[in-house]
């Protein structure tokens, strides 16, 4: 069973730029939820979908956005990238909505903002 | 408020040591779960176990075991005869109240 893809795995953007990044989840997995980590934040909760709509969201600026497909897949879009938006962003899927379940975690998009 | 702390920051051992991962969480929920993820230079995390909070069993898996004591609200995690491998970073995690907060890490290297 193929666990959470996580395009691109690499990328560089200049400062001002936007970027998207995407998620397919485990298959048969409904929930989707964004992770952004920093060295100095941590892991930090940007988000969570379930069946197509934001069930949750963290303390991020309104220029952290996402969505969801039918199919499950997802993505997050950053505008205006700033360069402490540089990080580590992971996606999870879990089978059911957030309520405890275990989530799982794809190998994350490294962002460079320069 | 929900809280996971993970006092231990970096932690190095002798392959074949025992070493024990530090966690403690607070929170106001009677339910709740609580995780351990492993997290290797490649960046993903992976998981290794999910307990909740009415069951305090100690769990034992292999080299790896758990120890969840609701009375210090602690989930401590020991590895048994370590080796190179497992090298990481080690999460904590507790869900409660609609999310998931992520302990700040501890870094586990483990040398030849």
């Amino acid at each position: 069973k193929a666990g959470v893809t996580q395009t691109p795995r690499y990328l560089i953007k200049t400062r001002g730029q936007q970027v998207t990044l995407s998620c397919s989840p485990i298959s048969g997995h409904r929930s989707v939820s964004w992770y952004q980590q920093t060295p100095g934040q941590g892991l930090q909760f940007l988000f969570e979908y379930f069946s197509e709509t934001q069930r949750n969201k963290g303390n991020f600026p309104g220029r952290f956005s996402g969505r969801q497909f039918s199919n499950s897949r997802s993505e997050m879009n950053v505008s205006t990238l700033e360069l402490g938006d540089s990080a580590l962003y992971l996606c999870a899927s879990s089978a059911g909505q957030s309520s405890g379940n275990t989530i799982y975690f794809g190998e994350g998009s490294w962002l460079t903002v320069v | 408020a929900q809280k996971v702390t993970q006092a231990q920051t970096e932690i190095s051992v002798v392959e074949k040591e025992d070493v024990t991962l530090d966690c403690v969480y607070e929170t106001r929920d009677t339910t709740y779960y609580l995780f351990w993820y492993k997290q290797p230079p490649s960046g993903e995390l992976v998981f290794l176990i999910r307990r909740n909070s009415f069951d305090e069993q100690n769990e034992i898996s292999g080299r790896y075991s758990w120890n969840f004591q609701k009375s210090t609200s602690s989930f401590n995690f020991t590895i048994t005869a370590s080796q190179v491998v497992d090298s990481a970073v080690y999460f904590c995690a507790l869900w409660g109240t609609y999310k998931y907060i992520f302990g700040t890490g501890t870094r586990l290297k483990v040398l030849a």
